[in-house]
Order: C-alpha cells, then structure tokens, then sequence
C-alpha cells in the first residue's frame, strides 16, 4: 500500500504571498492532519479533517486553513506569508477519526523570503 | 495547557550500548503514548506506541514504558546500532485528539 503523499515537496515564497499544499493519505484513510515543524517549536498541531470536516483545530492564526475532498485528500492554505511560516509541513493519515495511529508522509518544505 | 517535555535533547552512546529517552505529560487525561523516529530529510515514522491501560510494551530491541502516576514514559533502546542514529520524539493525545509532541531527542551511536 502506498504510503502518504505530499506535494509539492520545496516551495520558495516571497513575504505576503499565499501557498498551497496538497496531501494524499494511505489508501481507506479517511483522517488527514497537518503538523509544522520547526527548528525552535517543534512539531506542532495545525488541524485535522475528516469526512471533509474539520474536526479539531491547533493555535495558530486564521491566516492558516485547509479543507479535505471526498477522496479524503486534504489541502491546507496559508495567505499573507510571514518569514517565520518558513517550516516543514507534515500531513500525517490515520484511518478514522476513532483511531490512533498516525502515518507521517514526507512534508512540504516552504521558504518564506 | 498541554505539553509534553522531552530529555536528553541530544544523546550519544557507543555501539552495542543502551540509549534511554524520558518523556513527561502535563494532561493527566492523556492515554496514548508514541514513539517517532526521524531520520534527517526524512519522514516521522511511527516505532512504538503504548496506551494507558498497559505498563510497558516491547518490540524486539525496542521497547516504552509508562508511569500514569508520575505522567512519565520513556523509550528504551538496547543493542544500539548506528542505523539507531536520529531524532527522536515523543507524543501524548487524549483518546484520538490531536498528539502533543515533546521537542525531540537527537541520539547518535558511534561504531
């Protein structure tokens, strides 16, 4: 079973630019959350999203959304780009929201210039 | 709020020795406990994982225990090898809600 799948893989962006990205789960996953991850914060919680709705939510700013088809693809969007959005972005599947196991894909490395 | 506070930051041990990795949570409520492991450029990958309503669980040279008492669980290795070498984090989720990660520990094992 192929594993989960994150596109694009690098991003540069320039300050007050908007982004994309774009994560595939593992086949018959149906739970999709975004995690940033940081040199000096961590790995830290952005949302999650299942059956095309969000179900859970971290502390970040508005600035930061996403939405989930319902092929369970998800996307998350950041507008206005700061310097310090530059980050690995992480979307990891699991398969329900009644479950605990989650599988990491490879992230989205995006550069804020 | 919730946290979860991770030690050593970094560890080194020679091949064949034992690494061991501390985790404490702050949400007594938590009662699942992971393990990740990542290697640089790569993804998180899931080692070991443990729930509240067990001790302590083993898998192969790897295994976690867990002290709900004291909101402590740890990762042990034994028989470290150099492909041991990453980073590694520890989480805490309440039921299936979001996991709260510690800040990672970087272990390196020297041949």
């Amino acid at each position: 079973k192929a594993g989960v799948t994150q596109t694009p893989r690098y991003l540069i962006k320039t300050r007050g630019q908007q982004v994309t990205l774009s994560c595939s789960p593992i086949s018959g996953h149906r739970s999709v959350s975004w995690y940033q991850q940081t040199p000096g914060q961590g790995l830290q919680f952005l949302f999650e999203y299942f059956s095309e709705t969000q179900r859970n939510k971290g502390n970040f700013p508005g600035r930061f959304s996403g939405r989930q088809f319902s092929n369970s693809r998800s996307e998350m969007n950041v507008s206005t780009l700061e310097l310090g959005d530059s980050a690995l972005y992480l979307c990891a599947s699991k398969l329900a929201s009644s479950y605990n196991e989650q599988f990491f894909g490879p992230g989205t490395r995006l550069t804020v210039l | 709020g919730e946290n979860v506070e991770q030690h050593p930051s970094t560890l080194s041990v020679q091949e064949g020795d034992s690494a061991v990795i501390k985790c404490t949570y702050s949400d007594s409520a938590s009662n699942y406990f992971p393990w990740y492991k990542q290697e640089l450029g790569k993804r998180p990958q899931l080692i070991i994982d443990i729930r509240s309503n067990v001790g302590e669980k083993k898998d192969q040279r790897i295994a976690v225990t867990l002290n709900k008492t004291a909101k402590h669980f740890s990762l042990h290795i034994t028989e470290t090898q150099p492909e041991d070498s990453a980073v590694y984090f520890c989480a805490a989720s309440k039921d299936t809600d979001k996991l709260i990660f510690g800040t990672g520990t970087r272990l390196q094992v020297f041949p």
